[in-house]
C-alpha cells in the first residue's frame, strides 16, 4: 500500500522567515495530495491541496509543489507568523482506493516572534 | 453551513466497557471516513462508509471495532470491550461525492481507557 514520509519532524523559524516541509510517497498511482494544519486539541484543517495534473499551486502565503517523477511534494509558507505554529500533515490518496488518505507523521512548526 | 460534528468530544471508559463515537457529516456530504490518531503520531485510516454501506474497512482492527452509517442519523464507530491501547483521538471526515477527494475533518473524540 501507499507509504508517505514527511520531513522534518520539527521545524523552528523566526517570524517572517520561510518554512518548507517535504513529503515523499511510494505509490505512483496516487493523484491527490492535501496538506492539513492541526492545532492543539483540534481536528486537521485542510489548507491547500494539489492534484497530479499540476506542478504548483499557490494561495496567498502558502504554496505546494509536486514532482511526480521523483514522487515528492512540498509545502512552502512564506512570511511566517506566530499563528502559523501548529502540526502540519501531508497526505496522499488515489481515486481507486476510495480516496482514503495516507498521512505523513507530521511536522511541528514553531514560529518564534 | 455547519462543519463536521463529532460527539462526545471526550470519552472516558474503563477496560471492558463499550465506546460509541458519533459523527455527523457536513450538510450535503454522503461519504464518511474514520481515522485514528495515537499520541504524537499521524492519522491512520480505519473505515470508509457511504449511507448504509461499508465501502472499505481495511484499516479496522478485525475484532471489537465496527462502524455504520445508517440512512438516517450520524455515523457510529463502536468499540467493544475497550483496552488501554484503544486510547487515542478518533477523527471523522466527510466528503461530498465520490472522487471529490477533499475531506473535511471534525474536531475529534478523545477516548481515554482507564
Amino acid at each position: 500500500g501507499e507509504n508517505v514520509e514527511q520531513h522534518p519532524s520539527t521545524l523552528s523559524v523566526q517570524e517572517g522567515d520561510s518554512a518548507v516541509i517535504k513529503c515523499t510517497y511510494s505509490d505512483s498511482a496516487s493523484n491527490y495530495f492535501p496538506w492539513y494544519k492541526q492545532e492543539l486539541g483540534k481536528g486537521p484543517q485542510l489548507i491547500i491541496d494539489i492534484r497530479s495534473n499540476v506542478g504548483e499551486k499557490k494561495d496567498q502565503r502558502i504554496a505546494v509543489t509536486l514532482n511526480k517523477t521523483a514522487k515528492h511534494f512540498s509545502l512552502h509558507i512564506t512570511e511566517t507568523q506566530p499563528e502559523d505554529s501548529a502540526v502540519y500533515f501531508c497526505a496522499a490518496s488515489k481515486e481507486t482506493s476510495g480516496s482514503r488518505l495516507t498521512f505523513g507523521e507530521g511536522t511541528q512548526l514553531t514560529v518564534n516572534p | 453551513n455547519a462543519g463536521v460534528m463529532q460527539n462526545p468530544r471526550h470519552l472516558v471508559r474503563r477496560r471492558g466497557q463499550e465506546a460509541r463515537l458519533r459523527c455527523s457529516p457536513m450538510k450535503g456530504h454522503s461519504h464518511v471516513y474514520w481515522y485514528r490518531q495515537l499520541p504524537e503520531e499521524g492519522l491512520k485510516f480505519m473505515v470508509y462508509l457511504q449511507k448504509e454501506n461499508i465501502i472499505d474497512e481495511s484499516g479496522m482492527p478485525k475484532e471489537r471495532f465496527s462502524a455504520e452509517f445508517p440512512k438516517e442519523g450520524p455515523s457510529i464507530l463502536r468499540i467493544q470491550q475497550v483496552v488501554r491501547g484503544d486510547s487515542a483521538a478518533y477523527f471523522c471526515a466527510s466528503s461530498p461525492i465520490q472522487g471529490a477527494e477533499e475531506q473535511y475533518f471534525g474536531p475529534g473524540t478523545r477516548l481515554t481507557v482507564t
